[in-house]
């Protein structure tokens, strides 16, 4: 059974910077569309972006409210994900999870946890 | 962008009763659309894709329906571990996901 495991999360002031990962061993993330989607703290699911595996052009996309602030990558040599997310606002704050599934999310991690604040 | 809104917000419901969840498109999806539970301190779980096949392993109280843009989540009858939040979500373009806002629901 994969295991998606997130990393990285913790607490940053508005305006920084953080980079979060996503770690499966055993899953080959170049064959597989891998999504980002956040809760913040006692609210819904939102998504975040996605990154195509390889085969369908590796493109990505994002929400609305995270375009132009994350980047969406992946290492191939480590077979990591990465989210990168700049200019961090408040409203930022959640758990992060690592999905993979096209289209939909059929495995998830556990989350890490951003807390964006002064 | 598609947006998903979902009714009731929450419903109370006791043991062995019979749940009906709605989630409606602000525009048609065909039956691009998934149900997730999601229980207190824990990472959601695919329950439904593609509107009404379950995913393996789920139980057969669950069953979705729908296509366009009203769909249903059905729980037979109710039990103990059922009780938590619903959400659905769309994959209708293949660029831009949502997910609705959650039904919780919880025992009367």
């Amino acid at each position: 059974e994969v295991q998606l495991v997130e990393s990285g999360g913790g607490l940053v002031k508005p305006g920084g910077s953080l980079r979060l990962s996503c770690a499966a061993p055993g899953l080959t993330f170049s064959n597989a569309w891998m999504s980002w989607i956040r809760q913040a703290p006692g609210k819904g699911l939102e998504w975040v972006g996605r990154i195509k595996k390889k085969s369908d052009g590796g493109t990505t996309d994002y929400a609305a409210p995270v375009k132009g602030r994350f980047t969406i990558s992946r290492d191939v040599s480590t077979n990591t994900v990465y989210v990168q997310m700049n200019s961090l606002k408040t409203e930022d704050t959640g758990i992060y999870y690592c999905t993979t599934g096209v289209g939909y999310m059929d495995v998830w991690g556990k989350g890490t946890t951003v807390t964006v604040s002064s | 962008e598609i947006v998903l809104t979902q009714s009731p917000a929450t419903l109370s419901l006791s043991p062995g009763e019979r749940a009906t969840l709605s989630c409606r498109a602000s525009q048609s999806i065909s039956s691009n659309l998934a149900w997730y539970q999601q229980k207190p301190g824990q990472a959601p779980r695919l329950l439904i894709y593609d509107a009404s096949n379950r995913v393996t392993g789920i139980p057969a109280r669950f069953s979705g329906s729908g296509s366009g843009t009203d769909f249903t989540l059905t729980i037979s009858s109710l039990e103990p571990e059922d009780f938590a939040v619903y959400y659905c979500q769309q994959r209708s373009n293949d660029r831009v996901f949502t997910f609705g806002p959650g039904t919780k629901v919880d025992i009367k």
